[in-house]
C-alpha cells in the first residue's frame, strides 16, 4: 500500500523567507502525488500534483514541488513566504484499486511571522 | 464547471442524537464520492467511499453509515452520536477513471458532540 510521511508537524518561517515542507512517499508503482492546503475551518484546496509529466511541478500561489525518485521525496517549496500562506499543508499519494483513493500525510502547519 | 456543496457548516449535537450530513456535486456525472473525518491532530481518515448509486464501501468500523440515494448525493448518518464522533467532516469527489484527477473537497462540517 502507498503511504506518505510529512516531516515536522509545525514549520515556522519569517515573512519573506524560504518555505520548505517535506514529504516522503512509499509506493510500489510510479506514484501520483499531491499537495493540498487547508485554511482554518475550510476544506482542502489542491495546490499542485505530480502525474509523471515533469519532475518540477508548479502550483498556485507561487508554490512548487520537485519529484525526486532517488530520494522518494516530493517536497513543497516557495521562495518567499507571505502572511497569507499560514495554513495546514497535506501531502497525499494516489492509490488505485479500481477507483482512486488518496492517502494523506498527517499534515504540516505553516506559521508565518512578520 | 463542477462544484461540491456540503452542509451544514457547523453542528452541535448531544450524545445519543442522530446525525445527517449531506453532500452534493454539480456539473459532473457518476463521480467517485468520499467522506473523510479530520480529528484534532490526527490528519485525514477516509470513512466511506462510493463509486455509484447504492454502492458504499467502509474503510473503518465505526458508529457512522453512508448512503448514496442519487448519483451526485452522498449522505453521512448516525443513529446515535458518541463523543468520539466530534471532528471536521469533509466530503470530496473525483472523476472516474485515471488516478491523476485528485480530489475536490467540500468546505466541511464542524461537528461537536456534547
Amino acid at each position: 500500500a502507498q503511504s506518505v510521511t510529512q516531516l515536522g508537524s509545525h514549520v515556522s518561517v519569517s515573512e519573506g523567507a524560504l518555505v520548505l515542507l517535506r514529504c516522503n512517499y512509499s509506493s510500489s508503482v510510479p506514484p501520483y502525488l499531491f499537495w493540498y492546503v487547508q485554511y482554518p475551518n475550510q476544506g482542502l484546496q489542491l495546490l499542485l500534483k505530480y502525474t509523471s509529466a515533469a519532475t518540477l511541478v508548479k502550483g498556485i500561489n507561487g508554490f512548487e514541488a520537485e519529484f525526486k525518485k532517488s530520494e522518494t521525496s516530493f517536497h513543497l517549496t516557495k521562495p518567499s513566504a507571505h502572511m497569507s500562506d499560514a495554513a495546514e499543508y497535506f501531502c497525499a499519494v494516489s492509490e488505485w484499486t479500481g477507483f482512486q483513493k488518496l492517502v494523506f500525510g498527517t499534515g504540516t502547519r505553516l506559521l508565518v511571522s512578520p | 464547471s463542477q462544484t461540491i456543496h456540503q452542509w451544514p457548516a457547523t453542528l452541535v449535537q448531544p450524545v445519543g442524537s442522530p446525525l445527517s450530513l449531506e453532500c452534493t456535486v454539480e456539473g459532473t456525472s457518476n463521480p467517485n464520492l468520499y467522506w473523510y473525518r479530520q480529528a484534532a491532530g490526527r490528519g485525514l481518515q477516509l470513512l466511506f467511499y462510493s463509486v455509484g448509486i447504492g454502492q458504499i464501501s467502509s474503510e473503518v468500523p465505526q458508529n457512522l453509515s453512508a448512503s448514496r440515494p442519487q448519483d451526485r448525493q452522498f449522505i453521512l448518518s448516525s443513529k446515535k452520536l458518541l463523543l468520539s464522533d466530534s471532528g471536521f467532516y469533509l466530503c470530496a469527489w473525483s472523476g472516474e477513471g485515471s488516478p491523476n484527477y485528485g480530489y475536490t473537497f467540500g468546505s466541511g462540517t464542524r461537528l461537536t458532540v456534547v
